[in-house]
């Protein structure tokens, strides 16, 4: 089935530092991934939708300048959390549609843990 | 909009008991549905889906029924183990609107031996 990997799966950064993180869509292409974060206990919150070939679409509340988004190419996109502070310690997941089965099921990497010190 | 309701947890269950968890949802279409499944420090997996109305899903020994007069995708397992232990997810996903999900907020599920 098709599968989303998510690197690194953990990182630990200095505040004021920033980090990068990738997702990739290995045996299919992804013309759309979603960018969530996860508060502990939380719901997901969507970030924001990665489309490749043009600019992010970012849901209300979240900074685009703090949270750059680049889908460079069908399998690759990248979030990158500018200047990093303690608040943004926390678990981002990436996800891609299925666009070529009728349910678009959505398929998720593994999960990203951010942590800044 | 659209928007799905998902039963507060946490849950505690001893090994062997029964298991439902509610779910309701609102759209506006004729939405998929969906249980996901997140174990600690993963990401989320796909559990079992519904694409129309009563439909069942069903993986791993989880069933959930699509109800469209209720409304309602409840997940139901007959005999719990403590490898279900984890954070459920049901979620809805609308044909034609770029597959965007709605999910809930997510229940946790303890099983205890």
């Amino acid at each position: 089935g098709a599968v989303v990997s998510q690197h690194p799966s953990r990182v630990i950064c200095k505040s004021g530092t920033s980090v990068k993180i990738e997702c990739r869509s290995l045996d299919f292409q992804a013309t759309t991934m979603f960018w969530y974060r996860q508060f502990p206990k939380k719901s997901l919150m969507l970030m924001a939708t990665s489309n490749e070939g043009s600019k992010a679409t970012y849901e209300q509340g979240v900074e685009k300048d703090k949270f750059l988004i680049n889908h460079a190419s069908l399998t690759l996109s990248t979030l990158t959390v500018t200047s990093a502070h303690p608040e943004d310690s926390s678990f981002y997941i990436c996800s891609a549609p299925n666009l070529a089965g009728a349910t678009g099921e959505l398929f998720f990497g593994e999960g990203s843990r951010l942590t800044v010190l | 909009g659209d928007s799905v309701t998902q039963m507060e947890g946490p849950v505690t269950l001893s090994e062997e008991a029964f298991l439902t968890i509610n779910c309701t949802y609102t759209a506006t279409g004729y939405p998929s549905l969906f249980w996901y499944v997140q174990y600690p420090g993963e990401g989320l997996q796909l559990l079992l889906k519904a694409t129309k109305a009563d439909d069942k899903g069903s993986n791993k020994g989880f069933e959930a029924t699509y109800r469209k007069e209720t409304t309602s995708f409840h997940l139901e397992k007959g005999s719990v183990q403590v490898s279900d232990s984890a954070v459920y997810f049901c979620a809805l996903s609308e044909r034609g609107t770029g597959n965007q999900f709605y999910f809930g907020t997510g229940t946790s599920l303890t099983v205890i031996p």
